[in-house]
């Protein structure tokens, strides 16, 4: 089975805190992505990553940023974290080429004050 | 770009019945997949069952079907004989069939199913 791990499930920062946010996943998929889940709104791509070192912005990219320097993680970087950030963070991958399902972590919800 | 609507934001139904779960979607493509997804309260996002659009015949998974109909960009969710189990956000999402679903999935705004006893 794949296994989607992010690293926390609850975290609480302060507004204007660099915030990183760590997923993992060990099926050696190629794409992983990044949601954002908000009650009323569903969920809404943040950024993606289709390869090592290559990153394109999703639906809502605004805030944030995306590194992937191993094939397995995908992190996500709140540079300066505001209160309209506070959210349900779901990471997900997928193998490439075959447009397999997306398989998803548990969540991160952040809070921010 | 495509967008995906769910029209239902909660339904209610009691245990044993069925209920279907409405899903539109827009788009250009011609060539493209559709999903479910429950999320239960453990947050874990789980598949329930995804449709090729270039197949006519409707996909099913034991209890869950859809009713794939490509004219009218319409991919219901049928849940038979429900269960407490089935207590859940349902999430449709669309993918299109081109780029190796390297820019995943867009999805509805959920439907919030509860299952009474």
């Amino acid at each position: 089975d794949v296994k989607v791990t992010q690293s926390s499930r609850y975290l609480v920062k302060r507004t204007g805190e660099k915030v990183f946010l760590e997923c993992v996943q060990d099926m050696d998929h190629e794409n992983m992505f990044w949601y954002r889940q908000d009650p009323g709104l569903g969920l809404r791509l943040i950024y993606f990553s289709y390869d090592v070192k290559m990153k394109e912005k999703g639906d809502i990219p605004e805030g944030y940023s995306v590194s992937r320097e191993k094939k397995e993680r995908f992190s996500l970087i709140l540079e300066s974290a505001s209160t309209n950030q506070t959210s349900m963070y779901l990471c997900a991958s997928s193998r490439g080429l075959d447009r397999s399902p997306l398989h998803f972590g548990n969540g991160t919800r952040l809070t921010v004050t | 770009a495509q967008t995906v609507t769910q029209s239902q934001p909660e339904m209610s139904v009691q245990e044993a019945e069925t209920v279907t779960l409405s899903c539109t979607y827009d788009t250009s493509e011609n060539n493209y997949y559709l999903f479910w997804y429950k999320q239960p309260p453990s947050r874990q996002m789980i598949l329930v069952i995804r449709q090729e659009a270039y197949k006519q015949q409707n996909a099913t998974e034991n209890r869950f079907s859809v009713n794939f109909q490509k004219a009218a960009k319409s991919f219901s969710l049928k849940i038979s004989d429900s269960q407490l189990g089935d207590t859940a956000m349902y999430f449709c999402a669309f993918m299109k069939g081109t780029g190796g679903g390297a820019d995943g999935l867009t999805f509805g705004k959920g439907t919030h199913l509860i299952i009474q006893p």
